[in-house]
């Protein structure tokens, strides 16, 4: 899996885009990009993911650059229950392994 | 979507004793299970992978004997603390990967208490 690298923490204001950035910048051609959050106390949450092109589900948006080397996740529309831990994870296999991830606060 | 189930969600037991933990996969079959071990404020530590029907995979530096893990059918895996000491104390969490995709489904974790 190739290492990941995101800020360990970042603040947004309720209502906001939350843009939170990722540096994979040793991904391999078959790896994807995957992103979880996690909420106090809970298991991860599984957000989406994508290979080269820029991906948009129900909960985000996925932007990679074209050299594969970054990625930001984007909330739309952050609201005081997207406050969690965000973990980027590169990987070509299905064992997802964590980094340290970035603690995302939304502020009323 | 699919849905992982822990039990317990908490468990408080005496240093000496095992205490068994299951992960179940409620509307898919899984193949494969992963089993992680959370600290306080720590990222998830992958311990080991789970196939059915053979031994588990153990990551390095995480004692088979100590963490037994059992996948025994298609939905449901099984991780046993055996001796436990406090320095287990922690959030044990399991996910699953329906047969044949990369998508990962995770539980919603037990908290293990050693006294």
């Amino acid at each position: 899996d190739a290492k990941t690298t995101q800020p360990p923490s970042m603040d947004c204001a309720e209502g906001r885009a939350a843009n939170l950035p990722c540096n994979h910048s040793t991904i391999s051609g078959n790896e994807y990009v995957y992103w979880y959050r996690q909420i106090h106390s809970q298991g991860p949450q599984y957000i989406i993911h994508g290979l080269k092109n820029n991906e948009t589900n129900e909960m985000a948006s996925l932007i990679i650059t074209e050299d594969r080397k970054s990625s930001t996740l984007i909330l739309p529309h952050a609201t005081l229950r997207d406050t969690a831990v965000y973990y980027c994870i590169a990987t070509n296999n299905n064992d997802m392994r964590f980094g340290a991830g970035t603690r995302l606060t939304v502020k009323p | 979507g699919a849905v992982v189930s822990q039990h317990p969600s908490r468990v408080i037991c005496k240093s000496g004793t095992s205490v068994k933990i299951e992960c179940r996969s409620l509307d898919f079959q899984a193949t494969t299970m992963f089993w992680y071990r959370q600290f306080p404020k720590k990222s998830l530590m992958l311990m080991a992978t789970s196939n059915e029907g053979s031994k588990a995979t153990y990551e390095q530096g995480v004692e088979k004997d100590k963490f037994l893990i059992n996948h025994a059918s298609l939905t449901l895996s099984t991780l046993t603390v055996t001796s436990a000491h406090p320095e287990d104390s922690s959030f044990y969490i399991c996910s699953a990967s329906p047969t044949r995709s990369y998508e990962q489904y995770f539980g919603p974790g037990t908290r293990l208490t050693v006294t």
